[in-house]
């Protein structure tokens, strides 16, 4: 069974430009949750989709991240305009049923680096 | 108080040895728990969910105090291979949002 994939793996961008991401959950899982995860820290929930709706965007900073998961499966994860702050990893998980009950897939990661 | 947490090590301990980590949550209606292990530079992997009566898996138990709000993990006869962060995960609330811990650093020594 293929895993959950992202691309790319690594970026580096200047502050104020932007970013996206990209990422295809495992075939079936319904749930789709983007994280961000600071060096020493552990992930930070972004957004969680179920299906093509959003569950949870609490702690999106919606000012510059924004994300879109059409048609209910591949899901982008935009950055307009980055910060310093910003660098991180960025991990795609997905589930086949959301709510936390049920064990998470994660995908690589995209290493972001904002100069 | 953070809504989870952990000791961050790291914990430095010999091949053979047994090793425990806590992790306390503050929401009492949490729902479940869950231990990932995250390896250096990789993603998470989920190593066990946590039940009520507690469970075993191999080397590695976990438990659940819901009174006293922690959950714990053990591991028997350490392996240079279970070098890794042990991130403690709850959900609660309605939409059963995951709370992570920073994590705990573990290095196993020959």
């Amino acid at each position: 069974e293929a895993g959950v994939a992202q691309s790319p793996r690594y970026k580096i961008i200047e502050k104020r430009q932007s970013v996206a991401f990209w990422c295809n959950p495992i075939s079936g899982h319904a749930t789709l949750y983007w994280y961000q995860q600071i060096l020493g820290q552990g992930p930070k929930l972004l957004i969680q989709f179920q299906n093509n709706g959003v569950v949870d965007d609490s702690q999106l900073p919606k000012d510059r991240f924004s994300a879109e998961r059409l048609k209910g499966v591949d899901s982008t994860l935009k950055i307009q305009p980055a910060k310093l702050e910003d660098s991180a990893v960025y991990l795609c998980a997905s589930s086949l049923v959301g709510q936390g009950s049920y064990e998470q897939y994660f995908g690589p990661g995209t290493r972001l680096t904002v100069t | 108080r953070k809504e989870v947490e952990q000791d961050p090590g790291p914990f430095n301990v010999p091949e053979g040895a047994t090793v425990a980590f806590n992790c306390t949550y503050s929401n009492s209606a949490s729902q479940s728990f869950f231990w990932y292990r995250q390896d250096c530079r990789k993603e998470p992997k989920l190593l066990m969910s946590v039940y009520s009566s507690g469970n075993e898996d191999g080397r590695f138990t976990a438990q659940l105090n819901r009174a006293s709000q922690y959950i714990s993990l053990l591991i028997r006869d350490s392996k240079l291979s279970d070098s890794a962060t042990y991130l403690c995960v709850v959900s609660a609330g309605n939409n059963r949002k995951l709370i992570w811990g920073l994590g705990t650093s573990l290095a196993v020594n020959p």
